[in-house]
């Protein structure tokens, strides 16, 4: 199974920063690579696929970038929504296995 | 407007058989390319893929849980059942289905999620 290591498991940051978070793949994955949303209580919403590919609906300040095995989520001008927690997926080999998440705290 | 519903026990003893039930609307496996997977996310812990069922039948389980896991659908109910097999505390979690955008190999459309307890 692939293993996909998210850092950092947590962040501290205001309204207005930019932040950005990895995923790093224990094999390369091409960019099948996903990000999603998840706030307490609620389903996990996707974000980004094929590692740079903005669902739609999503701001565009919400954006990924990568290929292989590392790849980052950067969320420019943090609104007070965005504070959840954020999951990678890779979809390159079954199973399509998660990283352990990130939570995207206020500070 | 695609939209999926999990339902099922709430707590189920351990050995038992977990048997959870997808409802969904807006697409159909009668439509080439649909699929529909499981994912569960223990409380506090990551997400965990499970399984998937495509509009052909083909299915594709977790080697983790493999033996343990049946997934199956219903086309003319809109359905996909999940099965868990020998359930343990362990497996004590949050369920969700979710439909699979075609092409993209990811889950855009979550249902809620059932939160399952395995307890004597």
């Amino acid at each position: 199974d692939i293993q996909m290591t998210q850092s950092p498991s947590s962040v501290s940051a205001s309204v207005g920063d930019r932040v950005t978070i990895t995923c790093r793949a224990s094999q390369g994955i091409g960019t099948w690579l996903a990000w999603y949303q998840q706030k307490p209580g609620q389903a996990p919403k996707l974000l980004i696929y094929t590692a740079s590919s903005l669902q739609s609906g999503v701001p565009s300040r919400f954006s990924g970038s990568g290929s292989g095995t590392d790849f980052t989520l950067t969320i420019s001008n943090l609104q007070p929504e965005d504070f959840a927690t954020y999951h990678c997926q890779q979809a390159d080999s079954f199973p399509y296995s998660f990283g352990q998440g990130t939570k995207l705290e206020i500070k | 407007q695609i939209t999926l519903k999990e339902s099922g026990p709430t707590v189920v003893k351990p050995t038992q058989t977990l048997t959870l039930t997808c409802t969904f609307s807006g697409f159909s496996f009668s439509t080439i390319g649909v699929t529909v997977g499981w994912i569960r996310q223990p409380p506090g812990k990551a997400l965990e893929w499970l399984a998937v069922i495509y509009w052909d039948d083909d299915k594709r389980y977790t080697p983790s849980l493999e033996g343990r896991l049946t997934i199956t659908k219903d086309t003319s109910k809109n359905q996909v059942v999940l099965t868990v097999t020998n359930m343990d505390p362990v497996d004590t979690a949050t369920y969700y289905c979710a439909h699979r955008q075609s092409g993209v190999r990811v889950f855009d459309i979550w249902g809620q999620g059932t939160m399952v307890t395995v307890s004597s």
